[in-house]
């Protein structure tokens, strides 16, 4: 495997449901996203993390938990999300560098619908 | 924060036309400037970038200019093609601080045959 890569690609929850996504990234980056992708706010800010450490955290609700065991996982986990938390979800890495350009490699995206 | 705006949400050319998608930001502290595509249920790839200390880039048909003074930069494709067709979202990021990407709403460009 290479890139970025994310599972599952597709989930369906209830409400009340616990679940989690996974994402790898196997660059050997030292920063890793999780961005939110809906018609709504195309590609909105969720977490950052910085060599394992969260470095941002975008005013996201209490119901999406981050977990960055190391610097080549990501999780998200879910509990009791709402209908509005349907989305494509997007885990991106980066080599920070100290010029600032960040370029980002994105992963295919878990597609989330919350019913 | 930094906030990105983004103009056109949609675009229409004919195919060997030249597109045209603006950006404004809000942070003085931003300097770098990339642009991504999305191809239609793909993941978005960094097509091209700009630094704030250079106004102009160019990479074959695509180019990227930057008005830090004005605080807009904008992405230029000439000789369109079909394969063109796709999501063009701009961002912008800072040095220091607040080094994530702020996204700006996308474009939505369609490339017509």
């Amino acid at each position: 495997e290479t890139g970025v890569t994310q599972t599952p690609r597709h989930l369906v929850m209830g409400m009340t449901n616990k679940k989690s996504l996974k994402c790898e990234q196997h660059l050997g980056h030292n920063a890793m996203y999780w961005y939110k992708q809906s018609a709504k706010k195309p590609l909105e800010l969720m977490f950052v993390y910085s060599l394992e450490e969260r470095v941002e955290n975008n005013s996201v609700p209490s119901r999406f938990s981050p977990e960055c065991p190391n610097s080549s996982h990501l999780f998200l986990h879910l509990h009791t999300l709402q209908p509005e938390d349907s989305a494509l979800y997007l885990c991106a890495s980066s080599q920070e560098a100290s010029s600032g350009a960040n370029v980002l490699t994105f992963g295919a995206g878990s597609r989330l619908t919350v019913l | 924060g930094e906030n990105v705006e983004q103009h056109p949400s949609t675009l229409s050319v004919q195919e060997g036309d030249s597109a045209v998608i603006k950006c404004t930001y809000s942070d003085s502290a931003s300097n770098y400037f990339p642009w991504y595509k999305q191809e239609l249920g793909k993941r978005p790839q960094l097509i091209i970038d700009i630094r704030s200390n250079v106004g102009e880039k160019k990479d074959q048909r695509i180019a990227v200019t930057l008005n830090k003074t004005a605080k807009h930069f904008s992405l230029h494709i000439t000789e369109t093609q079909p394969e063109d067709s796709a999501v063009y979202f701009c961002a912008a990021s800072q040095r220091t601080g607040r080094r994530a990407l702020t996204f700006g709403s996308g474009t939505r460009l369609q490339v017509q045959p």
